[in-house]
């Protein structure tokens, strides 16, 4: 039972335009949802956050929207960068525990 | 500029006997977070700790598997009489509260011959 999904296990984009990363989930108790990036061999890497409290939250290129009548959230990079060619993983939890549950990432490849 | 450390970075056992999985949490970070992540698959929370403290196991194989997070050094995750299936990542996360982000090690490899 999937309660964090992304649909798109790929997505390509050019140099220097958005990217939108998209994550349902299925679970109206998560409060709390995160998105992470991940090369190979590494651990994940924080990326930015957001509480169910708010609808926005931005960090220089990056942009988490959430949508909970949707319960949808999505993660725009702009401008994309080579460098940003990752995993990225959506991840959400609930209450005190934290316990994160996870997606299973979406691969992005930047082109030059 | 330590992160969370994790060692070994990867670990080789022969079915049948004992793998220990260490975790040091940045510092200042006393709550920390094991994490799974078999071949193919996503990530899936096994323990949450505190010091001296399992907060949540709810992830944790019945059998076999144990976690401590000591008052002195680092977070062990045991994995006793081991099995081809668990061979997998075995990544460490700590965060300085339960309501902050967790940042994450780069994980233990786990191979079972």
């Amino acid at each position: 039972d999937q309660q964090v999904k992304q649909n798109s296990p790929s997505l390509s984009v050019q140099e220097g335009r958005i990217s939108i990363l998209n994550c349902d989930y299925t679970n109206s108790m998560f409060d709390y949802f995160l998105w992470y990036k991940k090369y190979p061999a590494e651990g994940p890497t924080f990326l930015i956050s957001i509480s169910s409290i708010k609808d926005k939250n931005e960090d220089g290129r990056f942009t988490v929207f959430l949508n909970k009548s949707a319960k949808h959230l999505s993660l725009h990079i702009v401008p994309s960068q080579p460098g940003d060619s990752a995993v990225y993983f959506c991840a959400a939890t609930r209450g005190n525990n934290r316990k994160l549950i996870w997606g299973l990432g979406t691969s992005l490849a930047v082109n030059p | 500029n330590a992160g969370v450390m994790q060692n070994p970075r990867h670990l080789v056992r022969r079915r049948g006997q004992e793998a220990r999985l260490r975790c040091s949490p940045m510092k200042g970070h006393s709550h920390v977070y094991w994490y799974r992540q078999l071949p193919e698959e996503g990530l899936k929370f096994m323990v949450y700790l505190q010091k001296e403290n399992i907060i949540d196991e709810s992830g944790m194989p019945k059998e076999r598997f144990s976690a401590e997070f000591p008052k002195e050094g680092p977070s062990i995750l045991r994995i006793q009489q081991v099995v081809r299936g668990d061979s997998a990542a075995y990544f460490c996360a700590s965060s300085m509260g339960s309501n902050q982000p967790q940042h994450f090690g780069d994980g233990t490899r786990l191979s079972i011959l």
